[in-house]
């Protein structure tokens, strides 16, 4: 098994242009989950997905749009990317929720310019 | 919204020290998570703690669950240089998601 996967592992964008983040997971998951990570910062919870075809806002949604039109896939994307995006994003999974271990993705460094 | 605290933010220890994470919450959380991202790397989890004053040991880590269960704590007896990276708790409110804390990163000087 792959685990969980991203797709690119690295980006630079101008600002302005739009890219779309794919998380891809092989383990028959329920729930997926959008993360960015900023320095001194921790995780921050853009969108998550508690199965295929639903979806629903973080903390931090503003400026990304997500879909789960398969439930082995999840993707983020950025209409209009502005520098203030440039971040690390990472994508878990896990069977249910509530309480069981979130499986991460090897994240995806996105620089706006 | 729901606020997980972590502190220290950083922490320098000579190998064979000891060393402890400490998270807190505001309001009580329905169970806690703990994830170690090493430089470069991405989250991996160590534990989840459910019960209110639980304790869980994984060799040389020492996991606590507040009675109130609105803090925990990592301990690491006896630091190898194995052990550096960032230490991140993850607080679960409402049994969808966790709101994770900033982290402590971790040094260990050989």
């Amino acid at each position: 098994n792959a685990g969980v996967t991203q797709t690119p592992k690295f980006r630079v964008l101008k600002t302005g242009q739009s890219m779309t983040l794919l998380c891809a997971q092989d383990m028959n998951h329920e729930y997926m989950y959008w993360y960015r990570q900023d320095p001194g910062m921790g995780l921050r919870l853009i969108h998550y997905s508690v199965g295929e075809g639903t979806t629903a806002k973080g903390e931090v949604p503003d400026g990304y749009n997500v879909s789960r039109l398969k439930k082995q896939n999840f993707l983020l994307g950025l209409e209009s990317a502005a520098p203030s995006q440039t971040s690390v994003y990472f994508c878990a999974s896990t069977p249910f929720t509530g309480g069981n271990e979130q499986f991460f993705g090897p994240g995806t460094r996105l620089t706006v310019l | 919204g729901q606020q997980v605290m972590q502190i220290p933010q950083y922490q320098h220890v000579q190998e064979g020290e000891d060393f402890t994470t400490y998270c807190n919450s505001s309001t009580t959380l329905s169970n806690i998570q703990w994830y170690k991202q090493r430089p470069g790397g991405h989250p991996v989890f160590l534990i989840q703690l459910v019960k209110s004053g639980e304790v869980k040991k994984q060799k040389r880590l020492t996991f606590q669950f507040g009675e109130a269960k609105k803090n925990s704590s990592l301990h690491i007896t006896a630091t190898q240089t194995t052990d550096v990276g960032t230490y991140f708790c993850a607080g679960g409110f409402d049994g969808q998601n966790f709101v994770f804390g900033p982290g402590t990163r971790l040094s260990v000087l050989p």
